[in-house]
């Protein structure tokens, strides 16, 4: 079993719907989580930043942490085609104070329709 | 253009060549990883340097790969003796320690051993 599990997808949606992406994981040590999107042929930007268990907003993005099921979410709203992309969720134990090893899930390939 | 730049972009190799790779961080940046990735999987560690030490190497970095980062400034990934095995995408990412270590990765530079 692979550490961090997410749905490769692909995920194909109207423009306007609510979008939900998910991780599981099984290192109970994680505890900093982070959701990239990455374009095609392009390197990963950061979305969204989480310490622990949790929500954060931020804009049309939302990022929920439930420690207790090693479950991490990312709901998007309104979703436009712009946001076609791959989503990774990653991870980090943070030893050694630093949350420089990132472990990554696969990716969800997300396509969202005009 | 501030973020982490990498170059060359794109790189063509005949088995058994030797290939280089380099990498500026944004320049605040004191930490820099090199990543790995192939096609529909997640970015893998590599290694990490905090300024110009070289902290940790994942065992995905076989002996005919070596990174350096001399002066804590811009990094190489050198890959020896390249394998097919090796075309991936070669993610270079920093981050600086003082501000919850957001990593931020660059562009990436694809390889493709013939």
């Amino acid at each position: 079993q692979k550490e961090v599990e997410q749905d490769p997808g692909p995920l194909s949606v109207p423009e306007g719907a609510i979008v939900s992406l998910n991780c599981t994981y099984s290192n109970s040590a994680f505890q900093y989580f982070m959701w990239y999107r990455q374009y095609s042929r392009k390197g990963p930007e950061l979305l969204m930043y989480t310490y622990s268990s949790g929500n954060k907003e931020d804009g049309r993005f939302t990022a929920q942490v439930d420690k207790s099921s090693k479950y991490i979410s990312l709901f998007i709203r309104d979703s436009q085609p712009s946001d076609s992309a791959t989503y990774l969720c990653a991870m980090s134990d943070g030893s050694g104070g630093s949350n420089y090893k990132l472990t990554f899930g696969k990716g969800t390939l997300l396509t969202v329709n005009p | 253009d501030t973020g982490v730049s990498q170059d060359p972009r794109h790189k063509i190799t005949k088995r058994g060549q030797n290939v280089t790779f380099r990498c500026d961080p944004i320049s605040e940046h004191n930490r820099l990883y090199w990543y790995r990735q192939t096609l529909g999987q997640g970015p893998e560690f590599l290694t990490y340097f905090q300024n110009e030490a070289q902290l940790e190497k994942s065992r995905l970095l076989s002996d005919r790969f070596s990174a350096e980062r001399p002066k804590g400034s811009f990094s190489t990934l050198e890959i020896q003796r390249t394998e097919q095995g090796d075309s991936a995408m070669y993610l270079c990412a920093s981050s600086f320690s003082g501000s919850g270590n957001t990593i931020y990765f660059g562009e990436g530079s694809w390889l493709t051993v013939v």
